[in-house]
């Protein structure tokens, strides 16, 4: 178990300009899920996937996000247009798909986004 | 809708000594999940502990326990024996009743300081 790991660490970008964040989960594990992080806050839900399915989209996913799992392994989430706003820790985590049970989440380190 | 409050924003604890993190949840669902996570400077969110709604007993995990509170809807984290790699924010979420996947609520947090 290499646990989850996220790329890059940090992200500095101007204003305008597109990134990508990359996510590779532990690999057993089916679910993937990615979430945001601002300062002093808890994490929110932006989007899961099952697999290489989307499943669920958080209202906070607006139209210039966008994340993917093509291969049912590691995941992508790119923000196109970056505007400040964005700026924020963004977590993925996993897990592992259990009957009748509540599998916890196991997250990475995140990629903390800065936007100038 | 699931709502978790976290009124502590701070907390200090001396090494050695025992201590409770607060955490109140609104649900209308009659099954639900509770978490508790650490998250430490570096970033990491990592999973302390998990109370199933039906669960007659509090969970334990090491030095970790979950006073869980069913009608008053609260379920506090005690840490005993504090350690200085305690220090850390503090994270309750719960999870929605028929919810088959890791859709977090999280809390605002709790900063918990151990000192020598």
């Amino acid at each position: 178990d290499t646990g989850v790991s996220q790329n890059p660490r940090h992200k500095i970008t101007k204003r305008g300009q597109n990134v990508t964040f990359r996510c590779d989960p532990i690999s057993e594990h089916n679910r993937l899920y990615w979430y945001r992080q601002t300062l002093g806050q808890g994490p929110e839900f932006l989007t899961y996937f099952q697999n290489e399915a989307q499943l669920e989209k958080s209202r906070l996913l607006s139209d210039r996000f966008s994340a993917e799992r093509p291969k049912g392994s590691f995941s992508t989430l790119e923000i196109q247009r970056t505007e400040q706003g964005d700026s924020a820790m963004y977590l993925c985590a996993s897990s592992r798909s259990r009957q009748g049970y509540n599998s916890p989440l196991h997250f990475g380190n995140g990629t903390r986004l800065t936007v100038t | 809708a699931q709502k978790i409050t976290q009124t502590q924003p701070g907390m200090f604890v001396q090494e050695k000594e025992a201590v409770t993190l607060d955490c109140t949840y609104d649900t209308s669902d009659q099954s639900y999940g509770l978490f508790w996570y650490k998250q430490p400077s570096s970033g990491e969110m990592i999973f302390l502990i998990y109370q199933g709604s039906y669960d007659e007993q509090n969970a334990t995990e090491g030095r970790y326990s979950l006073n869980f509170q069913k009608a008053r809807k609260s379920a506090n984290l005690v840490i005993s024996a504090s350690q200085l790699g305690d220090s850390a924010m503090y994270f309750c979420a719960s999870l929605a009743g028929g919810t088959s996947y890791g859709k977090l609520t999280f809390g605002q947090g709790t900063i918990l300081t151990v000192h020598p």
